[in-house]
């Protein structure tokens, strides 16, 4: 098992709703990346930290965004929930930005939008 | 946009036979790596492939980077049932995973 922590587990919401999902990386990660996968699609990724600064992003809309905290945990928030939002929610650490570093993923947070 | 392809979708084998999972690029990249993740679980580093052409072993894997940087491979030899899981390639220069291939091994 890797060091990276979620919380929480489970999560169900209502259309309209704000989430906030955490992330805690591993010992010495100074990155965390955020994906969102469907069920039975790949991770699509959502952006990336780096000391406490936004280091890149993928092709979702601005009500997704991110923090990451000066012990390098990190928060998704997600305003204005819609149905399709529902999916697993990873956070993966790294010891170094881009994407030339292994990545530790968490075990995720399931959200439900109904 | 840069697009990551991975073919079969899902493949079942007989435990013993072999299985191999292929993934291409639509652009040129820097690297690629391979995870694995088994069912209700998270996805798993595998290995990272960096060089044009280059081929990592571990154990029954056997990892491939085309000469091109533009597609890669994983090949397991005699499957188990503990290789149960989707394998997914992701590459570079925006982590781009792909959808995955779905194995099942039959005892």
């Amino acid at each position: 098992e890797t060091g990276v922590t979620q919380s929480p587990t489970h999560l169900i919401k209502t259309r309209g709703q704000q989430v906030t999902l955490r992330c805690s990386s591993q010992s010495g990660h100074n990155t965390v990346s955020w994906y969102q996968q469907a069920l039975g699609q790949g991770p699509q990724f959502i952006f990336q930290y780096y000391r406490e600064e936004e280091n890149g992003r993928g092709n979702f809309p601005p009500r997704f965004s991110g923090l990451q905290f000066p012990n390098y945990s990190s928060e998704l928030n997600v305003n204005a929930l819609e149905l399709d939002d529902s999916a697993l929610y990873l956070c993966a650490s790294s010891t170094g930005t881009g994407y030339d570093y292994e990545q530790y993923f968490g075990p995720g947070t399931r959200l439900t939008v109904t | 946009g840069q697009q990551v392809m991975q073919i079969p979708q899902y493949q079942h084998v007989q435990e013993g036979e072999d299985f191999t999972t292929y993934c291409n690029s639509s652009t040129t990249l820097s690297n690629i790596q391979w995870y694995k993740q088994r069912p209700g679980g998270h996805p798993v580093f595998l290995i990272q492939l960096v060089k044009s052409g280059e081929v990592k072993k571990q154990k029954r894997l056997t990892f491939q980077f085309g000469e091109a940087k533009k597609n890669s491979s994983l090949h397991i030899t005699a499957t188990q049932t503990t290789d149960v899981g989707t394998y997914f390639c992701a590459g570079s220069f925006v982590m781009r995973f792909g959808a995955g291939t779905r194995l099942t091994v039959k005892p």
